[in-house]
């Protein structure tokens, strides 16, 4: 499966600051995700990021807050934007190797927001 | 859409004995379902799935058996090792949803020495 990477692994942010969290894979994958692991929790898919174009975002998430990049099959970002403490959370970016249906994770980035 | 849920939120065993965690799933149409293990301080990884076409799948120690008609999936892990203590998520792909992977709310596996 492919390698992923994740930078920062984790971070401390001011509320109304902006982190932007890069994920690197070491292979061109079809589909890459990003998610949300809130404290405790399960897995919540914030956006699709699609290559050449805008990401699609699911309910309850939004360009503005979440903006996304993928300029490339190997290389996507995700911003955090103005953020608050309730946007404390592991953010995950995942990929799918051709149309397999199989996300393999990333480490994740540990954000806490003060 | 599509609704996983997961039992038990918390499951605590003996070293060596036999650890199941089930899962129900609402879409009649999923036909893919992984299951993830998350150790503390990293991503989820994948350590089994299971597509409708097969009732039953087996790796080392860990299987997975599938009832479509019920809409039940469960996770087996056998002779457990301290190892094993982690998060499990189980996950279903929702076709109604637009290929969405939608994950249950998760188990904390103990193993006890």
């Amino acid at each position: 499966s492919a390698v992923i990477s994740q930078k920062p692994s984790r971070d401390i942010c001011q509320r109304g600051t902006s982190l932007t969290i890069q994920c690197q894979v070491d292979s061109q994958v079809t589909m890459m995700f990003w998610y949300r692991q809130q404290p405790g929790q399960s897995l919540t898919l914030i956006a699709t990021a699609n290559q050449g174009s805008e990401a699609t975002y699911e309910s309850g998430f939004v360009i503005d807050k979440f903006p996304i990049s993928r300029p490339n099959l190997t290389f996507s970002t995700l911003t955090v934007s103005n953020m608050s403490p309730e946007d404390s959370s592991i953010y995950l970016c995942s990929v799918e190797e051709g149309h397999s249906d199989t996300q393999y994770f990333g480490p994740g980035t540990r954000l806490t927001v003060l | 859409g599509e609704n996983v849920e997961q039992h038990p939120s918390t499951l605590s065993v003996q070293e060596g004995d036999s650890a199941v965690i089930k899962c129900t799933y609402s879409d009649s149409a999923s036909n893919y379902f992984p299951w993830y293990k998350q150790e503390l301080g990293k991503g989820p990884q994948l350590i089994i799935d299971i597509r409708s076409n097969v009732g039953e799948k087996k790796d080392q120690r860990i299987a997975v058996t599938l009832n479509k008609t019920a809409k039940h999936f469960s996770l087996h892990i056998t002779e457990t090792q301290p190892e094993d203590s982690a998060v499990y998520f189980c996950a279903a792909i929702s076709y109604s949803s637009a290929s969405k992977i939608i994950f249950g709310s998760g188990t904390r596996l103990s193993i006890r020495p």
